[in-house]
């Protein structure tokens, strides 16, 4: 069991690029969710996911982001005209249930 | 809404001192409880969860935690830490049923050990 995958560990653009990040869950985990990390900040929730659904995106910005977990293949978190303050670690975890969330080794952001 | 409080932000040990982290919860259910490490550089690695049953966890690397459903609270603690455990801790709450599991993570307390 390969654990959570998260690519690429590291990603940098620049002002007004766009970033995509990949996240494959855990072989049996149909739950999966984005969270950001900035410096000093705790893990900031930014979306659920279900496998083509998007449960719960309360945590996501109202522009520039966006997040899919297609039928086949990882989940993509999207930034859209990434700006400076989007530089942080991205996580992904992924679940069965609500019994334990296992994190991918999250994706560096920096945007120069 | 879920909330995680984790008292310190930093704290400072000199090795073989005793640690105890604080995190209280807030949340109208039932929760299940977790504690993660996050050493520098690194991805968030499980150290140990609370389900149902004994309150006292025991978890890897010599941590426990005791959860007092009376407090809401969830604690960390270990008899002697050494400098290997200087990390970053959180403590997050997650719903146990209700079909939507995310879960709310504390802000984090960065632990530095002193030889």
């Amino acid at each position: 069991n390969a654990g959570v995958m998260q690519n690429p560990r590291h990603l940098v653009r620049r002002r007004g690029q766009e970033a995509r990040l990949r996240c494959s869950p855990m072989k049996g985990h149909s739950h999966v969710y984005w969270y950001r990390q900035l410096p000093e900040e705790g893990l900031k929730f930014m979306v659920y996911l279900q496998k083509e659904n998007i449960i719960d995106e309360s945590g996501m910005p109202k522009e520039r982001f966006s997040a899919e977990f297609p039928k086949e293949g990882p989940s993509i978190l999207r930034i859209q005209q990434v700006v400076r303050g989007d530089s942080a670690a991205y996580f992904c975890a992924s679940s069965h249930d609500s019994y334990g969330y296992t994190f991918g080794s999250g994706t560096r952001l920096t945007v120069v | 809404a879920q909330s995680v409080s984790q008292h310190n932000h930093h704290v400072i040990l000199s090795e073989a001192a005793s640690l105890e982290l604080g995190c209280n919860y807030s949340y109208g259910g039932t929760v299940n409880l977790f504690w993660y490490v996050q050493y520098p550089g690194q991805h968030l690695q499980l150290l140990l969860k609370y389900f149902s049953g004994d309150p006292l966890v025991k978890g890897i690397k010599g941590f426990e935690a005791e959860f007092i459903k009376s407090k809401f609270s969830f604690n960390l603690r270990k008899p002697s830490v050494h400098w290997s455990d200087a990390a970053e801790y959180f403590c997050a709450v997650g719903p146990a049923s209700g079909g939507s599991y995310i879960p709310t993570f504390g802000r984090g307390t960065s632990l530095i050990v002193h030889p």
